[in-house]
């Protein structure tokens, strides 16, 4: 089962900021929190991760919560090619290898609209 | 970010027949690579994990003689879907990723309708 939350709809108006947020409250100490999204019959597109810290990249935000619970990913400027079922992923290391799959929740459909 | 790449994008095929998909990353050596199955309106479903030169490891409920996986190479993964029927057809999508890296990258995705 996927260790995640998330809320399954948002909307967002174009050129706004938008925050989406996930709660991992079982996260483990070594576990990262990654997110995808998956625009309509694509395969997902990686975003951003992140351990403790909030990290930036030319894509997104990602804030972090300092118990690590649960955290937020933030689109600055959303535009309507944002449009898509945004996944929250705690990592998953099994085993004595580090194969690091990804278990996907349900994930959370934004549409940013004009 | 690095490049996988998936063929066929889409394929249609008569049931009882066999059908072979390719994932291959393209600027980067992949030693670990992840199948997909995807229904629609749902998430995706993990079916396997397979390491160059090493057997896959299947996820529970999933077949492993119905839905062969080949990992021969650090660029190519491949997943035969055996005997398809009507129920097998779905989005199925690969992801890789290199020792190195924390983030997997994922193909485009196959199309698979079985008639």
């Amino acid at each position: 089962d996927a260790k995640t939350t998330q809320p399954p709809s948002m909307d967002c108006a174009e050129g706004r900021a938008a925050n989406l947020p996930c709660n991992h409250s079982t996260i483990s100490g070594n576990e990262y929190v990654y997110w995808y999204r998956q625009i309509h019959s694509q395969g997902p597109q990686y975003i951003i991760h992140g351990l403790k810290n909030n990290e930036t990249n030319e894509m997104a935000s990602l804030i972090i919560t300092e118990d690590r619970k649960s955290s937020t990913l933030i689109l600055p400027h959303a535009t309507l090619r944002d449009t898509a079922v945004y996944y929250c992923i705690v990592r998953v290391i099994t085993g004595s290898g580090n194969t690091g799959k990804l278990i996907f929740g349900q994930g959370t459909t934004l549409q940013v609209k004009p | 970010g690095a490049v996988v790449s998936q063929h066929p994008s889409w394929v249609i095929c008569k049931s009882g027949t066999s059908v072979k998909i390719e994932c291959r990353s393209l600027d980067f050596q992949a030693t670990t690579m992840f199948w997909y199955r995807q229904f629609p309106k749902q998430s995706l479903m993990l079916m396997a994990t397979s390491n160059e030169g090493s057997k896959a490891t299947y996820e529970q409920g999933v077949e492993k003689d119905k839905f062969l996986i080949n990992h021969a190479s650090l660029t190519l993964s491949t997943l035969t879907v055996t005997s398809a029927h009507p129920e097998d057809s779905s989005f199925y999508i690969c992801s890789a990723r290199h020792l190195m890296n924390t983030e997997a990258f994922f193909g485009q995705g196959t199309r698979l309708t079985v008639v």
